[in-house]
């Protein structure tokens, strides 16, 4: 167990407020992961990150910054949220590039 | 493009029943894994393979990896209504990242 915690896992916001998810971990793993998941398109990657200030784009970044100031931290900010930004956020971490991956329990996000 | 594709969608079946779950692309995969995500959860990682050609086996499950490293399957024997919940496959395919399938939704019936 790699020790995953997400908050909150549940939030609410309306259209144009910034909105901030965060995740933590206990393992001193080096590579950390925002995905959301939607019906019909599976975990979709939005940002990863490689070391304390080290992070690039996924395949779904528009909209979306991270920010890693500690090992342990992972922010993501959804800069002025939108309705098609409503989904399941899910932080992970692994000890390896492109291999297993340890996931939290997930974000609802709901934007009205 | 899906680079993976995972068959079938959706899979209702009997307790007691077998059960294939398919993972395929068109390139090649240093490795695969195999997670299973139940309802509120996020995924839990079952199984790695790395070698083509690779049988792994957990319990009821049974793991393998295509010879050419393109694909892999999920085989569960004799259903339980434990075993559902959603399967995904997920791998880096070539020179891109690690990405996941779109899943295969099991519901085993009592």
């Amino acid at each position: 167990d790699a020790g995953i915690t997400q908050s909150p896992r549940h939030k609410v916001t309306e259209t144009g407020t910034p909105v901030t998810l965060r995740c933590h971990q206990t393992e001193n793993h080096r590579y950390m992961y925002w995905y959301r998941q939607d019906p019909g398109h599976g975990l979709r990657l939005i940002h990863y990150s490689y070391g304390v200030k080290d992070t690039d784009k996924g395949e779904v970044s528009d909209g979306y910054s991270v920010s890693r100031s500690k090992t342990e931290d992972f922010l993501l900010t959804l800069e002025s949220a939108t309705s098609s930004q409503t989904s399941v956020y899910f932080c992970a971490n692994s000890p390896r590039e492109n291999t297993e991956a340890f996931f939290g329990q997930g974000t609802r996000l709901t934007v009205v | 493009t899906q680079l993976l594709e995972q068959s079938p969608q959706f899979l209702s079946i009997q307790e007691g029943e077998n059960l294939t779950v398919y993972c395929n692309s068109s390139s090649v995969f240093s490795s695969l894994q195999w997670y299973r995500q139940e309802p509120g959860e996020g995924p839990v990682l079952l199984v790695t393979v790395v070698t083509g050609g690779e049988v792994k086996k957990l319990k009821r499950l049974t793991f393998q990896f295509g010879d050419a490293r393109k694909d892999s399957s999920l085989h569960i024997t004799a259903a339980q209504p434990g075993d559902t919940g959603l399967y995904l496959c997920a791998g880096v395919p070539g020179t891109y990242k690690y990405i996941f399938g779109t899943g295969t939704r099991l519901k085993v019936l009592a």
